[in-house]
């Protein structure tokens, strides 16, 4: 499969743990998205990569949340301290360096309890 | 607020049936506009995408219109079928002036009726 992959696709944990989610672009890809979507809404942009670099964050990445990707491939999506409020979606997505359409992988199903 | 939204919440309609959603936007300095279809538990799904150069692109059983006099963007599906029943969410960004995020609305639940 060389679409964007998402591991895991379920997490539940308890309010207070952290929890780090993985996704892997489509390889060609140089742009790569988080996203965060809840029920009945439409994905709302959390932050960007062009590589390795880290251009752009929305304010709704609070200083709970942290993004890397090291060698402008895969990426990691760390939520320090969850919150109930954090349960969502998250989705990645990737394009490539001239932008246009973005893949979105099959997401990570947060529940925190 | 959002910038960009969908004008009814819900759509059904009969198999064989076309289907039109709408889509509002408000920043007029929008360039890309994409349509995506998204399936209970998975993530969006691709449709068609258009450029602020145009203003109609079909692709197969799909066309997107965009007017940007009233920043309005529709997809037709034509002989909608029950594979189709799926929420779609218009999205679009400011390639020119922004870092590449999608803005997207909240969506249209599409019903086909067998």
């Amino acid at each position: 499969d060389t679409g964007v992959s998402q591991n895991p696709r379920h997490k539940i944990t308890k309010r207070g743990q952290n929890v780090t989610f993985r996704c892997d672009p489509i390889s060609e890809h140089n742009r790569l998205y988080w996203y965060r979507q809840t029920l009945g809404q439409g994905p709302e942009f959390l932050t960007y990569f062009q590589n390795e670099a880290q251009l752009e964050k929305s304010r709704l990445l609070s200083d709970r949340f942290s993004a890397e990707r090291p060698k402008g491939s895969f990426s990691t999506l760390e939520i320090q301290r969850t919150e109930q409020g954090d349960s969502a979606m998250y989705l990645c997505a990737s394009s490539s360096s001239t932008g246009g359409e973005q893949f979105f992988g099959p997401g990570t199903r947060l529940t925190v309890l | 607020g959002e910038s960009v939204g969908l004008h009814l919440p819900t759509l059904s309609v009969q198999e064989g049936d076309n289907s039109i959603i709408n889509c509002a936007y408000s920043n007029s300095a929008s360039d890309y506009f994409i349509w995506y279809k998204q399936e209970s538990g998975k993530g969006p799904q691709f449709i068609i995408d258009i450029r602020s150069n145009m203003d109609k692109r079909q692709g197969q059983r799909v066309t997107v219109l965009l007017n940007k006099t009233v920043k309005h963007l529709s997809l037709q599906i034509a002989a909608t079928q029950p594979g189709d029943s799926a929420v779609y969410f218009c999205a679009e960004n400011d390639y020119g002036g922004s870092q590449g995020n999608l803005i997207f609305g909240k969506g249209t639940k599409l019903s086909v009726k067998p």
